[in-house]
């Protein structure tokens, strides 16, 4: 089955400065790529995805980078806030019968320091 | 809409003691998942339907957990006896059709003592 590693698990940032959190995965098959951001207490919302025909998206202060190559994906947050600290996912799946198995990356906690 | 809606929100209930946590998901979802998540194993397919029809319930740990959804608007994970292993949130979650977006509701936050 697929795995999803992602680095680094903690981020510390000043406000203003971008952050990168980067993540891999091992099936080949895989074409659809979300990232989801979970505050404290709170459930994971996706902010951005990205599918294996483009190799980047942006919206505002966020974007995602995908080598399908070297098989990952990264995401990128310019001009920090407080705001975004919070833990962030990344998660695969598969195009077909199978692209309900998202597996999830073990998260990023960023910290946007005021 | 109101999103995807669990309850109860928290329970916190005695190691052997039968536990019941229910969804409602999106309004014309056809898909719905129910995930585990804990700080060691991260987030986890515990369950997937399709049409309320179980497709995958590789991820169910073992035979104290059951789910079921008796039809598109209603379903409930059950774990019979509870161990305090179980102690996890419990997120329920629902996509319009598979490998789509998934909307995740607020979690079930099971303290099993």
């Amino acid at each position: 089955g697929e795995n999803v590693e992602q680095h680094p698990s903690t981020l510390s940032v000043q406000e203003g400065d971008s952050a990168v959190i980067k993540c891999t995965y091992s099936d080949s098959a895989s074409n659809y790529f979300p990232w989801y951001k979970q505050e404290l207490g709170k459930r994971p919302q996706l902010i951005i995805d990205i599918r294996s025909n483009v190799g980047e998206k942006k919206d505002q202060r966020i974007a995602v980078t995908l080598n399908k190559t070297a098989k990952h994906f990264s995401l990128h947050i310019t001009e920090t806030q407080p705001e975004d600290s919070a833990v962030y996912f990344c998660a695969a799946s598969p195009a077909g019968a199978g692209s309900y198995q998202l597996t999830f990356g073990k998260g990023t906690k960023l910290s946007v320091i005021p | 809409d109101a999103g995807v809606i669990q309850s109860p929100r928290h329970e916190v209930t005695e190691m052997g003691q039968e536990v019941t946590l229910r969804c409602k998901p999106i309004s014309g979802h056809n898909s719905l998942f129910w995930y585990r998540q804990t700080m060691m194993r991260g987030l986890e397919l515990l369950i997937y339907f399709n049409n309320n029809v179980p497709i995958d319930d590789s991820g169910m740990p073992e035979d104290r957990f059951s789910a079921k959804m008796p039809n598109a608007s209603f379903s409930t994970l059950k774990i019979q006896p509870s161990e305090p292993r179980d102690s996890a949130v419990y997120f329920c979650a629902s996509s319009p059709t598979s490998g789509n977006t998934i909307y995740f509701g607020e979690g079930s936050w099971l303290t099993v003592v």
